[in-house]
């Protein structure tokens, strides 16, 4: 069974500080995706990365960056020097290839907060 | 500009009251998703479509109904027999089938008069 797990429900920061969203993910597969979607007050889900599990190197992209661990399952995401925008909420979410197409598993999402 | 549009943005079902929400988009994609969200809750997958005229049924599909006759359109029906309707729908499409990103509309919030 696949399975993504959020563990911080909450976090705030101050503005101009880094920030770290933690994200493990379970999986028996070897072949599988990841994903970060952010979700602002608005509603919709952004895109912000796809990656593959046979591609380890971190990424990034302006402020944000993203450390892929296999051996800790991990999928973190940085953001660095946060400001107001960045409030929302985050989610990280596993694709396996072959499983149930269509089936994005998301964790329960990162409510980030990010006061002046 | 490209995207998908979802209609109503805001939902007030009676009991016992079939309700459709509304999914369009022009991105020329061919799956499409809805997915339920509840308070402090991921998103859970109801039903998606990879092509016209199919589509299958995901985690949480009790209760609710979809079609896809065209490649633009697909409307989620909440059913009378979905007891506990109260959520955000999110609809979603993608060029193929995941994992390729998925990209979401406004949202519905559906509740319960």
């Amino acid at each position: 069974a696949q399975k993504v797990t959020q563990a911080q429900t909450e976090i705030s920061v101050v503005e101009k500080e880094d920030v770290t969203l933690d994200c493990v993910y379970e999986t028996r597969d070897t072949t599988y995706y990841l994903f970060w979607y952010k979700q602002p007050p608005s509603g919709e889900l952004v895109f912000l990365i796809r990656r593959n599990s046979f591609d380890e190197q971190n990424e990034i992209s302006g402020r944000y960056s993203w450390n892929f661990q296999k051996s800790t399952s991990s999928f973190n995401f940085t953001i660095t020097a946060s400001q107001v925008v960045d409030s929302a909420v985050y989610f990280c979410a596993l694709s396996v290839r072959g499983g149930s197409q269509g089936n994005l598993i998301f964790g329960k999402g990162t409510k980030l907060s990010v006061k002046p | 500009d490209g995207g998908i549009t979802q209609s109503p943005k805001y939902l007030f079902r009676k009991e016992g009251q079939n309700v459709t929400l509304s999914c369009e988009q022009n991105l020329n994609h061919d799956a499409m998703y809805w997915y339920r969200q509840d308070p402090g809750q991921g998103l859970r997958l109801i039903y998606y479509s990879q092509i016209v005229n199919d589509f299958q049924k995901g985690d949480i599909a009790e209760g609710y109904s979809v079609s896809r006759e065209k490649k633009e359109s697909f409307p989620l029906t909440v059913t009378s027999a979905q007891k506990n309707p109260t959520a955000f729908y999110l609809c979603a499409s993608s060029v193929d089938r995941v994992p390729q990103p998925q990209h979401f509309g406004d949202g519905t919030r559906l509740s319960i008069l």
